[in-house]
């Protein structure tokens, strides 16, 4: 079946540092890829997604490519701010009949003043 | 208002009683989804529907079922609680659109904080 592997966290950087969060997939076929955000008490937004090998999502200064070759979808922004504290979930999605979102752990990003 | 919102928020049970956790939804979508949040496991699926008439079970289904009362409600029950389902559980809605639900986005409710003692 499909699984996703992210990143272990926590990870805690200082504002205006590099961020990259690692995420790869196995799947069967060509899936779509996301990366939800769960800010402190509240539920999971959806971030940026893609749905096709060489795309790539962004918004609010985060980056992702889906990398075919390597199976990986992995998260970046090149300064950080606090207000991006939160924890970070890569998703994949296959289709076809058993409808199934799979996330992967989540990580846990830090960023101090 | 929120779009999706989840009754109640907390809530704290005994081993054995029989829970229910509430769902609504304004955005007009006909998916909804039920997953549950344990720290170190991610999300994981208890069940979902595609419409009013579709009830279909995800990977973590015992110990649970729901109801749709509506296009725009989805319950879920925990019929005989017990501690280790003490966790997150959200609700989420999506819209597969054109696409036919390959790319569809989830939009979760805030949670419910469940503990069972």
């Amino acid at each position: 079946g499909n699984s996703v592997t992210q990143m272990e966290g926590p990870v805690t950087l200082s504002e205006e540092a590099f961020l990259t969060i690692n995420c790869t997939y196995t799947a069967t076929g060509y899936p779509s890829l996301f990366w939800y955000v769960q800010y402190p008490g509240e539920g999971l937004q959806l971030l940026l997604k893609a749905t096709k090998a060489d795309d790539k999502g962004s918004n609010k200064g985060f980056e992702a490519t889906y990398r075919k070759e390597t199976t990986s979808f992995h998260l970046e922004k090149g300064s950080v701010q606090v207000s991006d504290s939160a924890v970070y979930f890569c998703a994949s999605y296959s289709g076809g009949s058993n409808y199934k979102l799979t996330f992967g752990k989540g990580t846990l990003l830090t960023v101090n003043p | 208002d929120a779009d999706v919102t989840q009754t109640p928020r907390n809530r704290i049970t005994k081993t054995g009683k029989r829970i229910m956790l509430e769902c609504s939804q304004t955005k007009g979508h006909d998916r909804m989804y039920w997953y549950r949040q344990d720290p170190g496991l991610g999300l994981r699926l208890i069940y979902y529907s595609f419409d009013v008439k579709d009830i279909n079970k995800g990977e973590i289904s015992d110990g649970y079922s729901v109801s749709r009362q509506a296009q725009a409600k989805f319950s879920l029950s925990l019929e005989s609680a017990i501690p280790n389902q003490t966790a997150l559980y959200f609700c989420a809605t999506s819209d597969p659109g054109l696409a036919g639900g390959h790319t569809d986005t989830q939009y979760f409710g805030p949670g419910t904080r469940l503990t069972v003692l």
